[in-house]
């Protein structure tokens, strides 16, 4: 039974460039979640998206990040025009049902941005 | 001011020692209350939640929640040096439940 799925695992980017962030739930889940961690920070949340829908995208910048979860396929989270500042690591989320139940996260993908 | 604060340590204690680690919150509006652990270069695990106030045990791990000094609490009995790993509480309120709020997350080191 994997778990959830993200990658790539590291990513390089020169500023100005796209970054594309997969994540793949785990099977049987609907519901995924996107969270940054800068350094030295807790994971800060982002995006819930369900198949085809954005539920709650309160935690993304305005400009240059975009969400998607299409019918097929994995989620993806994309960063148009990387800056330094967007380097982090990106986890992803997934759960069974909607509301509070347990979250389960990928092994997250780290982008520096050069 | 962070809506949960949390000592990022690091915290190193001897094998068997009761560790103690906390989170303090200011949003009265929290219910939810998660401890998950983070091995460095992985994704936060869940180790335990509880629902509002109260102690849940599973374990060598204890939770508690105290909202009226909106302070929670993980203690690991008989620590193990395989419990080394960063610590981080997070919390949601009943409204956007699936949105959790982390701490900072706790370096904790348990020496053989």
């Amino acid at each position: 039974n994997a778990g959830v799925m993200q990658n790539p695992r590291h990513l390089v980017r020169r500023r100005g460039q796209e970054a594309r962030l997969r994540c793949s739930p785990m099977k049987g889940h609907s519901h995924v979640y996107w969270y940054r961690q800068l350094p030295e920070e807790g994971l800060k949340f982002m995006v819930y998206l369900q198949k085809e829908n954005i539920i709650d995208e309160s935690g993304m910048p305005k400009e240059r990040f975009s969400a998607e979860f299409p019918k097929e396929g994995p989620s993806i989270l994309r960063i148009q025009q990387v800056v330094r500042g967007d380097s982090a690591a990106y986890f992803c989320a997934s759960s069974r049902l909607a509301g509070f139940n347990e979250q389960f996260f990928g092994p997250g993908t780290r982008l520096t941005v050069l | 001011q962070k809506e949960v604060e949390q000592d990022p340590g690091p915290l190193s204690v001897p094998e068997g020692a009761i560790v103690s680690l906390n989170c303090t919150y200011s949003n009265s509006a929290f219910q939810y209350f998660m401890w998950y652990r983070q091995y460095s270069r992985k994704g936060p695990e869940l180790l335990m939640y509880t629902y509002s106030s109260g102690n849940k045990e599973d374990g060598r791990f204890t939770a508690q929640v105290d909202k009226s000094s909106k302070y929670i609490s993980l203690f690991i009995r008989d620590s193990q040096p395989s419990d080394s790993a960063t610590y981080l509480c997070a919390m949601s309120g009943e409204d956007s439940s699936y949105k959790l709020i982390f701490g900072s997350g706790t370096r904790l080191l348990v020496r053989p």
